[in-house]
């Protein structure tokens, strides 16, 4: 079973951007079964998904966001990576990688434990 | 974009049918996933393209989809089953949630 850890900063300051990344474990990143997906979680937005990337480096955005974002993968190292630029409070937020099957209609079924990020001077 | 609505909460006694519903524009149209969250946890799938039960969940939960509206139903809910679920859906290779709906089990 895929397992996900996020890491990085807690704080992150305005206007500055946010950096996290995720580890995966217990299954191939290379694996074509799955797109590598953000998904945050905040009490004025709700769940919102970011974005995916596949092992191939192809990327998939969501539009509200897709001008300050940016996926990247590093398969060697087994991990992906999300960057939001120029952030406000509104990016304030419990920040999940996730799996989503590949497919036409992917399913998010496995999630990591997800990382608070608050965006404070 | 495109919206899901959900009930903010739902209250059921142990032992009874819990439904829980998700609408959004020609919703039966599209395939609709279900989240539970509990406190502290990340989200869990717990239903699939409407009606596709994950390995290891109960078989109290069933989904059904039609017109606008998307249903997830546990029957014979548990103390076990009060969480947060979150209906989730695609349009325009986009995926969006609902705002979820607290479901009470007393």
């Amino acid at each position: 079973q895929v397992q996900l850890q996020e890491s990085g900063p807690g704080l992150v300051k305005p206007s500055q951007t946010l950096s996290l990344t995720c580890t995966v474990s217990g299954g191939s990143i290379m694996s074509g079964d799955y797109y590598w997906s953000w998904i945050r979680q905040s009490p004025e937005k709700g769940l919102e998904w970011i974005g995916y990337i596949y092992y191939t480096g192809n990327t998939y955005y969501n539009p509200s966001l897709k001008s300050r974002v940016t996926i990247s993968i590093d398969t060697s190292s087994k991990q992906f990576f999300l960057k939001v630029n120029s952030v406000t409070v509104a990016d304030t937020a419990i920040y999940y990688c996730a799996t989503a099957s590949s497919g036409s209609y992917p399913t998010f079924d496995y999630w990591g434990l997800g990382t608070l990020v608050t965006v404070s001077s | 974009s495109y919206e899901l609505s959900q009930p903010p909460s739902v209250s059921v006694s142990p032992g009874q049918t819990a439904s829980l519903s998700c609408s959004g524009d020609q919703l039966g149209h599209k395939y609709t996933y279900w989240y539970q969250q509990k406190p502290g946890q990340s989200p869990l799938l717990v239903m699939y393209r409407d009606n596709k039960r994950p390995s290891g969940i109960p078989e109290r939960f069933s989904g059904s989809s039609s017109g606008n509206t998307a249903t997830l139903t546990i029957s014979g809910a548990q103390a076990v089953d009060e969480a947060d679920y979150y209906c989730q859906a695609w349009d325009t290779n986009t995926a969006f949630f609902g705002g979820g709906t607290k479901l009470t089990v007393l």
